[in-house]
């Protein structure tokens, strides 16, 4: 059973800090790996989907890194700001259909001025 | 514009009663899901269509019906509801296959 964990579950840091977010899940038979970002009372925003294929994705000042032999999966955030505060959560497809998003539990963020 | 919207926001209902949730998206997406977070803020999914028909259910008690008029609308109903159906449901949509998911803003329904 494919089990998906994310530590720290929270995360507090001053404005300007690089970060990593870690996701670790079981069973490395994954399809793809996506990063959401979740805003308090909002749904979720998808961030980076990397397919198991490929070792790594990059938008703006995220990076995502995917080594799929150990079952990790890291979220690099560079020079973080406080609207970059939010609950990050990472999710796994199993299969070639992503129906069968696995999710972690998240990071809660919080960038201080 | 929104993209993918739910609705109502927030839905406060006594033990016993029917309810329903409708989700519409408007960016043509094939696939439409109906996602619970609990409490601890754990997301599962619960069902999945395709062009209007069901692909996943998952383990879900049949209290729970989707329903799917077209391809852009997924509406969950609910019968008979429990305490433990509290929970944020979040409706989604995805173009194909192993593409992003695109969420709705959620809704949180409180069974009293």
């Amino acid at each position: 059973k494919q089990e998906v964990t994310q530590i720290p579950a929270a995360l507090s840091v001053p404005e300007g800090e690089n970060l990593v977010l870690n996701c670790s899940f079981t069973d490395s038979a994954i399809y793809n790996l996506q990063w959401f970002r979740q805003d308090p009372g909002k749904g979720l925003t998808s961030l980076l989907l990397i397919q198991s294929s490929q070792r790594e994705q990059t938008s703006g000042r995220l990076n995502a890194s995917l080594d799929k032999s150990s079952g990790r999966s890291t979220l690099y955030i560079a020079a973080s700001q406080p609207g970059d505060s939010a609950t990050y959560l990472c999710a796994v497809g199993r299969s070639y259909n992503t129906d069968k998003l696995i999710f972690g539990t998240g990071t809660r963020l919080q960038v201080f001025p | 514009d929104t993209a993918v919207s739910q609705t109502p926001k927030y839905l406060v209902t006594q033990m016993g009663n029917d309810k329903s949730i409708k989700c519409e998206q408007n960016l043509g997406h094939d696939t439409m899901y109906w996602y619970k977070q609990d409490s601890k803020k754990f997301l599962k999914i619960m069902f999945s269509y395709n062009n209007k028909e069901l692909i996943i259910n998952e383990t879900v008690p049949n209290r729970f019906s989707p329903k799917s008029p077209d391809k852009a609308h997924l509406n969950l109903h609910i019968n008979s509801l429990e305490l433990g159906d509290s929970a944020v449901y979040f409706c989604a949509s995805s173009l194909r296959d192993n593409s992003p998911l695109h969420f709705g803003n959620g809704t949180r329904l409180t069974v009293t």
